[in-house]
């Protein structure tokens, strides 16, 4: 089983939608996690750190489940330029693990 | 600031063939880390270094070595090159490996460097 698991897409939506990652990860006592985001040919970037309590940052809503051990993120009113792939991301034994992402496709 | 920069962009080599690739880094973080990205299998960590003059192994370390004589540098060699080794490789950096505040261990990526090995 792998570390972090993600459902590899593509989700195809189109502009405006809302749409939801889901993201299961195996280490019970990993302390932080994050979203980054990956256009094609680029290096990953940070979107948002996802926290205990949940947050938000715009249109995106990360949110932590640690009984469950996943981690949501959440695209609300999809923007053509969200057209990516996202990668969950794990402290695991102190250090990151990425999930293989998931790709997201937003068309007109 | 440039963040972190990686040299070169693009490489073809033939199997045997030696190359090193350089990482640098402006943010004065203590923690580097060399990455490969292939198709279906994510981020593969291959070296990574908790301060200057120090370098651990990774998942995938076979093939590669590092070292990290100065601080904002980390490098990346291939003694003899393969065709597994073609891959996109990743420099990142982080203020810490632990979640001991919010955003420490959060890393920063270079643009990569896409290596082909004939």
């Amino acid at each position: 089983r792998k570390e972090v698991e993600q459902d590899p897409g593509p989700f195809n939506v189109p502009e405006g939608a809302t749409v939801a990652f889901n993201c299961t990860y195996s280490n019970s006592a990993s302390q932080s996690f994050f979203w980054y985001r990956q256009d094609c040919r680029k290096e990953p970037k940070l979107l948002m750190s996802v926290y205990s309590s949940g947050n938000e940052d715009g249109r995106f809503t990360a949110q932590l489940n640690r009984a469950s051990q996943y981690i949501s993120l959440l695209i609300r009113d999809s923007k053509l330029s969200d057209s990516a792939t996202y990668l969950c991301v794990v402290n695991s034994f102190q250090k990151l693990v990425f999930g293989t992402g998931t790709r997201l496709l937003v068309s007109p | 600031n440039a963040g972190v920069t990686q040299t070169p962009k693009f490489r073809v080599l033939k199997t045997g063939q030696s190359m090193t690739l350089l990482c640098a880094q402006d943010m004065n973080h203590e923690y580097m880390y060399w990455y490969r990205q292939d198709p279906g299998m994510g981020l593969r960590l291959i070296h990574y270094s908790v301060g200057e003059g120090t370098t651990a192994k990774g998942e995938v370390p076979d093939g590669y070595n590092v070292s990290r004589l100065k601080k904002q540098n980390f490098l990346l060699g291939l003694e003899s090159a393969a065709p597994s080794q073609t891959s996109v490789y990743f420099c990142a950096s982080s203020y810490s490996s632990a979640s001991v505040g919010r955003g420490a261990d959060t890393q920063y990526f270079g643009p990569g460097t896409r290596l082909t090995v004939l």
